[in-house]
């Protein structure tokens, strides 16, 4: 069975830094034509991408917000990490993680984590 | 940065057909995606491709990409059809671009 897991802290602090690991099962991150996004949303909003990461350490992240992301990867841990530094509490939201499947320019996200809600606030 | 503009919300009659835009510049020269996202679960794929169906998604659910407009479809629509639909896209540097959201609501 194909499953992400997100995991991280449910509260943290205005000007904080922002760890979340995201674990799967069921395929391996050595995996050529498959990635790891971490996509969030603001509670009522709309999703918004953040980054990815792919086998070959190739990344990408969020025009707006790659001054405050950095996304690794763990291969042995089957383990994708995503820091976001200088939280601030519009940063509140639901943290998924999803697998992009396919060749780009046809990505998509076959399968999502249950997500995690992170809460910025003093 | 590339944007993509969707109806904030669609009204259907159960049976009934529902269409949902997603708009961008050039929109047909990349390849849309659309997920589905009921309250408190995790976005569901669709849609890939523009016009493919996962396994498991219904017939009823098509797409298509043209122009500077991609379309979700629903055929027949059903109550369980209701929820949030968001579609989405990559931009020329690979960065990912969701839509702004449709709430599709069956009357």
């Amino acid at each position: 069975q194909v499953t992400l897991k997100e995991s991280g802290p449910v509260l943290v602090k205005p000007t904080e830094t922002l760890t979340l690991t995201c674990t799967v099962s069921g395929f391996s991150l050595s995996n050529a034509r498959m990635g790891v996004s971490w996509i969030r949303q603001p509670p009522g909003k709309a999703l918004e991408w953040l980054a990815h990461i792919f086998s070959n350490d190739e990344k990408s992240y969020s025009t707006s917000l790659k001054s405050r992301l950095t996304i690794s990867k763990d291969t042995s841990k089957s383990q994708v990490v995503l820091t976001m530094t200088n939280m601030d509490p519009v940063d509140t939201a639901t943290y998924y993680c999803a697998r992009i499947n396919g060749d780009y320019p046809y990505w998509y996200f076959d399968l999502w984590g249950r997500g995690t809600l992170v809460t910025v606030s003093s | 940065s590339y944007e993509l503009t969707q109806p904030p919300s669609v009204s259907v009659s159960p049976g009934q057909t529902a269409s949902i835009t997603c708009s961008g510049d050039k929109l047909g020269d990349k390849y849309a995606c659309w997920y589905q996202q009921k309250p408190g679960q995790s976005p569901v794929l669709v849609i890939y491709q523009d016009s493919k169906r996962p396994s498991g998604i219904p017939e009823r659910f098509s797409g298509s990409n043209s122009g500077n407009t991609a379309t979700l479809t629903i055929s027949g629509t059903q109550a369980m059809d209701e929820a949030d639909y968001y579609c989405q896209a990559w931009d020329s540097s690979a960065v990912g671009v969701f839509g702004t959201g449709t709430k599709v609501t069956v009357l």
